[in-house]
C-alpha cells in the first residue's frame, strides 16, 4: 500500500527566510507520480506541481523549488524568501494506479 | 476558465437529517472525485467517476452515503441520515481523464464544510 509522510506538522518562519517542507513516500510501484498542493485558509486545494517517477530533475518555479530523490523516497519543497501569502497548509500526495494518497499536511506560518 | 464549483460552502444540520452537496467540474473534465477531509488530515477519496460511471466507490460508506453523476457533468453527494462524525469538509475535484498512461492532475473546488449538531 502507498503511504505519504509529512513529519513536520507545523512550521513558523520569519518573512524572507527560506523554508523546506519534507515529504517521504512509500510505494511498491516503479511508475508513480508525486504532487504538491497548497491549501490556504479559503480551503481550496491549489495544485503546485506534478512529477513522475522517471524524472528526477529538480524543478524551480519562481521562489518555489522541488527536490526529488528516489534513493531516499523523498520529494521536498523549498520556498525561498518566504512571504506572508505563503502561509497555508501544504500537502504532498502520491498517485499510483489512479489513486491519490495525501500526507497529513504541514501548516506553514510566515511571520511578518 | 472557471474552476470546480461547489455549493453550499457551509452547511449546519442536526444529526439524523439528510444533506446534499453539489459539484460542477471544470468544463471538459471527464473524471470527478469526491473527497472527505477531516480536521488536520489530508483528503481521503470517497468516490471517483469516469463520466457517468462510478469506477471506485470502495471507500464510500454505502449505508448512509450516496452519489450520482447522471449526465456525466454535475454530481451530487448525499448523506442520509447524517451523524455527528460526518462533520468534515467535503471536497470535489475533477481531471481531464487519464491519457497516455499518465496520472491525471486533479483540480479541487473550495469544499463544503459540514457541521452536524
Amino acid at each position: 500500500a502507498q503511504k505519504v509522510t509529512q513529519a513536520q506538522t507545523e512550521i513558523s518562519v520569519v518573512e524572507k527566510e527560506d523554508v523546506t517542507l519534507d515529504c517521504v513516500y512509500e510505494t511498491r510501484d516503479t511508475t508513480y507520480y508525486l504532487f504538491w498542493y497548497k491549501q490556504p485558509p479559503s480551503g481550496e486545494l491549489v495544485f503546485l506541481i506534478r512529477r513522475n517517477s522517471f524524472d528526477e530533475q529538480n524543478e524551480i518555479s519562481g521562489r518555489y523549488s522541488w527536490n526529488f530523490q528516489k534513493s531516499t523516497s523523498s520529494f521536498n519543497f523549498t520556498i525561498t524568501a518566504s512571504q506572508v501569502v505563503d502561509s497555508a497548509v501544504y500537502f504532498c500526495a502520491l498517485s499510483e494506479e489512479e489513486k491519490l494518497t495525501f500526507g497529513t499536511g504541514t501548516r506553514l506560518t510566515i511571520i511578518p | 476558465e472557471a474552476g470546480v464549483v461547489q455549493s453550499p460552502r457551509y452547511k449546519i444540520i442536526e444529526k439524523k437529517q439528510p444533506v446534499a452537496f453539489w459539484c460542477n467540474p471544470i468544463s471538459g473534465h471527464n473524471t470527478l472525485y469526491w473527497y472527505l477531509q477531516n480536521l488536520g488530515q489530508g483528503p481521503e477519496l470517497l468516490i471517483r467517476y469516469e463520466n457517468e460511471e462510478a469506477v471506485d466507490d470502495s471507500q464510500l460508506p454505502k449505508d448512509r452515503f450516496s452519489a450520482e453523476r447522471l449526465k456525466g457533468v454535475d454530481s451530487t453527494l448525499k448523506i442520509q441520515p447524517a451523524e455527528l462524525g460526518d462533520s468534515a469538509v467535503y471536497l470535489c475535484a475533477s481531471s481531464l481523464g487519464r491519457t497516455s498512461g499518465e496520472a491525471d492532475t486533479q483540480y479541487f473546488g473550495p469544499g463544503t464544510r459540514l457541521t452536524v449538531l
